[in-house]
Formats: structure tokens, sequence, C-alpha cells
């Protein structure tokens, strides 16, 4: 079965850097565009990067453009999420996801998250 | 960017009942709308696609109807695990896929 497994939040301090990593499973990874979409505490969900199915395409979201830089290792079927220059409004629950491969762009797998917390 | 309202923003009912939510894009998005459940410290579910299509194992009590800018998400009969957050989503042409900003579902 598909599944999507996020790791490496934690706490850091404002400017620093933290590495988010997917591993996935139970699918081709190599023919699937993966997302990153995050919830900051008590509020919604937000919209992060995109990265296609053959890495060469990316977009970001205003609010992490310059900052985050998403990646992805089809050897080892993981998404990776480089989170530089961080800000207390970083702090959320960070979700990867898995585009569709029709051209209605949905969202058909999520993972369970990795808590990132900014904090001096 | 295509912004999403979603209204209302929280909503009550009871076990039974049969609830709408709406969704307005700030521009036309034809059919490129989706919607999602999300429970507390569980990933997000995908509902419907394409406005009104019904994703493979989601019951049939839930629904999705419109076109353009205006859109809804409709359960009939609910359950008590339908009380959650409901998210649309857009996904028209390039990203940001942006999402509405959540109704909470409570009893």
């Amino acid at each position: 079965q598909v599944q999507l497994v996020e790791s490496g939040g934690g706490v850091v301090q404002p400017g620093r850097s933290l590495r988010l990593s997917c591993a996935a499973s139970g699918f081709t990874f190599s023919n699937y565009a993966l997302h990153w979409v995050r919830q900051a505490p008590g509020k919604g969900l937000e919209w992060v990067a995109v990265i296609s199915y053959h890495g060469s395409t990316k977009f970001y979201a205003d609010s992490v453009k310059g900052r985050f830089t998403i990646s992805r290792d089809d050897s080892n079927n993981t998404v990776i999420l480089q989170m530089n220059s961080l800000r207390p409004e970083d702090s959320a629950v960070y979700y990867c996801a898995r585009q569709d491969v029709s051209s209605w762009y949905y969202f058909d797998y999520w993972g369970q998250g990795t808590l990132v917390t900014v904090s001096s | 960017d295509i912004q999403l309202t979603q209204s209302p923003s929280s909503l009550s009912a009871s076990v039974g009942d049969r609830v709408t939510i709406t969704c307005r894009a700030s521009q036309n998005i034809n059919n490129y709308l989706n919607w999602y459940q999300h429970r507390p410290g569980k990933a997000p579910q995908l509902l419907i696609y394409a406005a009104s299509t019904l994703q493979s194992g989601v019951p049939s009590r839930f629904s999705g109807r419109g076109f353009g800018t205006d859109f809804t998400l409709t359960i009939s009969g609910l359950q008590p695990d339908d009380f959650a957050i409901y998210y649309c989503q857009q996904s028209h042409r390039t990203p940001p896929y942006t999402f509405g900003q959540g109704t909470k579902l409570e009893i």
C-alpha cells in the first residue's frame, strides 16, 4: 500500500536550518510529483512547495521562496525539504503529499506529518 | 494567486443531519476544485476531486458540486466519524495550489 513517512522535525532556533525527509513506498516513486503542505498551530493547511516527477520543475509559496528548497532522490524514494533562515512563523506540522498522475493535480495520499518548532 | 473562501468557518450539527459547506474562488477555476477531510493528529484525506468526483473508498454520503467560482460539499446523513475539519483546494494551472481556510464541523 502507498505510504509516505515524514521525518526530520524538531525544535530549532530562528535563523537556523532544518532538513525534512519524506520516505515513500508502495508505488513507482519516479512517476509522481510530490508536495509539501504545512499547518501552523491553530491554522489551516498551507501549500508550501512541489517538485515534478522528473525533478526539473519546482514551485514554492511566496512565504518560503528563497529560503526553502525541495528536491528528490529517486534512488531512495525520498523527497526532501531543506529549510534555511527559519522564522517563528515557519512553526508547523509539515506533511508530504503525492499528486495524482492525472491532469487534475489533486493530492491522493498524505503522510502523518512531522512537527517543526522555531523558537529561541 | 487564486484565493478560496470557505463558509461557514464552523458548523454545529447532529448525527444524521445533512450539511453543506461552500467554497468560493477569486477567479474562474473551471472544476479544478478538491475537498479534503482532516481529523486532528491524522493525515488529511482526499474526499472529492474535479469538483464532483468521489475518491475511491469514500462513502457516497459525500458529494460535491460546482463550476467556475462557486462550489459546495454536502454530507448527507452525518456519521460520528465525519466531525472534522474540511478544506477545499484549487489545482488550476500552475501552483500555488491554495487551500480554503477550513470549516470545522462539530457536534
